[in-house]
């Protein structure tokens, strides 16, 4: 596609609920992130995936967090047991290098998730 | 390990002023650097991104950057700031396992 996709745009999830973040990176983009965004803050780091492979998953906060690109393409993020600091914005972005850190890459709009 | 540092949360100019946001690095190994710009409810965009190849890097939208070793900094500049530059920007420093580390952001606001 032209960018990366991210859905739902939107996610209000009840406190314990699981939920299921969807993006789709550029066709072809073999890098893909994760990144988690709080209010007024900074992006934070949570996984990487270089194909289907995830090659470091050191920023999920805990292991109600999983992450999965089964096929290389179409990533999914998703938290267990919901909880209020679960709030976020949660990013995703792609890149086609293998060393994407050298160039940068290129994000999502984001998929906001209120926890109430 | 690397990380960046963004001086000043809320900069606040004049239409037509000068645009100084400023980012320090750390980094045990030559850095790779960039600047993102973040507009309401959007994901972020590159402005531009340092990469040894000139110390003097010029973006988007008429943005640039000087890559200070001796002061370990990478300050975002332009010259005249337009209405539509008020967004929220973030500088990030490429870590050694490849991953971008980004700032806290520095919000900036453009008054008529």
């Amino acid at each position: 596609g032209a960018g990366v996709s991210q859905s739902p745009r939107y996610k209000v999830a009840k406190r314990g609920q699981d939920v299921a973040l969807r993006c789709d990176p550029i066709s072809g983009h073999v890098s893909l992130f994760w990144y988690q965004q709080a209010l007024g803050q900074g992006p934070e780091f949570l996984t990487y995936f270089q194909n289907e492979a995830q090659l470091d998953k050191s920023g999920l906060p805990s292991d109600r967090f999983f992450a999965e690109r089964p096929e290389g393409s179409v990533s999914t993020l998703k938290i267990q047991r919901t909880q209020q600091e679960d709030s976020a914005v949660y990013l995703c972005a792609s890149s086609p290098n293998r060393d994407p850190g050298r160039t940068g890459y290129t994000f999502g709009s984001g998929t906001r998730l209120t926890v109430v | 390990a690397q990380s960046v540092t963004q001086l000043g949360s809320h900069v606040s100019v004049s239409e037509g002023a000068l645009v100084l946001l400023r980012c320090n690095y750390s980094s045990s190994v030559p850095p790779y650097l960039f600047w993102y710009v973040q507009y309401p409810n959007q994901g972020l965009q590159l402005l531009l991104k340092y990469t040894s190849a000139a110390t003097l890097v010029k973006g988007i939208n008429g943005f640039e950057a000087e890559f200070k070793k001796s002061e370990t900094s990478f300050h975002l500049t332009k010259p005249s700031a337009h209405m539509s530059d008020a967004a929220e920007y973030f500088c990030a420093v490429r870590h050694n396992t490849g991953k971008l580390i980004f700032g806290q952001g520095t919000t900036l606001q453009v008054k008529p």
